[in-house]
């Protein structure tokens, strides 16, 4: 089974600074997407940004860009020029590319709350 | 296009009465996940269909959940009886199917906020 670890509980940046979310996982599979989530308190959860494992190249989506590392199976998320807006929580997340059983389901980190400060 | 819609938004009720959540997907998607979110804590699968077939139901405690999918849209999830240990938030999401591609995105509802005195 996979597993995603977020070891940040919670971070704070300043606006227009720049940080980083951590995100490791375990997996046996060679094939797999990986995905940031956005959840404000209005419980939605967002999708930011998306990993398509066999690209070698780093997905970006305008301030938000991901630092992906398959061998070491890291999965980083950077934001620049951080916005208030930006306060929610951040959860990590692995989706396998199979169709059976339980391969379409996403399996959560326990996410990391982020604070955005003036 | 509306998103996923879910109601109640927020839901009390006493331990051991009977509660239902109620999840409408995006037209056109025929996969629909229920997931448990409990407090602090990322999102667990509950349930998932393909149309109106529950294709993966493993994590769903059978004594006191069910869910139905009538007619591969609309979709109800119940408790019988409801114990303080399901407070949480019950999330709804849909997607076109559930293969491989990013079409396959999952998109999610607000959420049903159950608290369980």
């Amino acid at each position: 089974a996979q597993t995603v670890t977020q070891s940040q509980p919670e971070m704070s940046v300043q606006e227009a600074e720049t940080v980083t979310l951590s995100c490791t996982y375990d997996t046996s599979e060679s094939d797999y997407y990986l995905f940031w989530y956005k959840q404000p308190p209005s419980r939605q959860m967002i999708l930011v940004i998306r990993q398509e494992a066999y690209k070698q190249q780093n997905a970006t989506e305008n301030r938000f860009s991901v630092n992906f590392q398959k061998a070491a199976k890291s999965f980083s998320l950077k934001i620049s020029d951080s916005q208030l807006g930006d306060a929610a929580m951040y959860f990590c997340a692995y989706r396998s590319v199979l169709n059976t059983g339980t391969a379409s389901k996403l399996t959560f980190g326990t996410g990391t709350r982020l604070q955005v400060t003036l | 296009e509306a998103g996923v819609v879910q109601s109640p938004r927020y839901k009390i009720i006493e331990k051991k009465q009977p509660v239902a959540f109620w999840c409408n997907p995006i037209s056109g998607h025929n996969t629909l996940y229920w997931y448990l979110q409990n407090l602090g804590q990322g999102p667990e699968l509950l349930i998932r269909y393909e149309n109106e077939e529950a294709v993966d139901d493993s994590q769903l405690p059978k004594d006191r959940f069910s869910a139905e999918r009538l007619k591969g849209v609309d979709s109800t999830l119940k408790i019988q009886p409801a114990e303080l240990g399901d407070s949480a938030v019950y999330l709804c999401a849909s997607s076109l199917g559930s293969g491989r591609g990013v079409y396959n995105e999952q998109f999610f509802g607000p959420g049903t906020r159950l608290t369980v005195l």
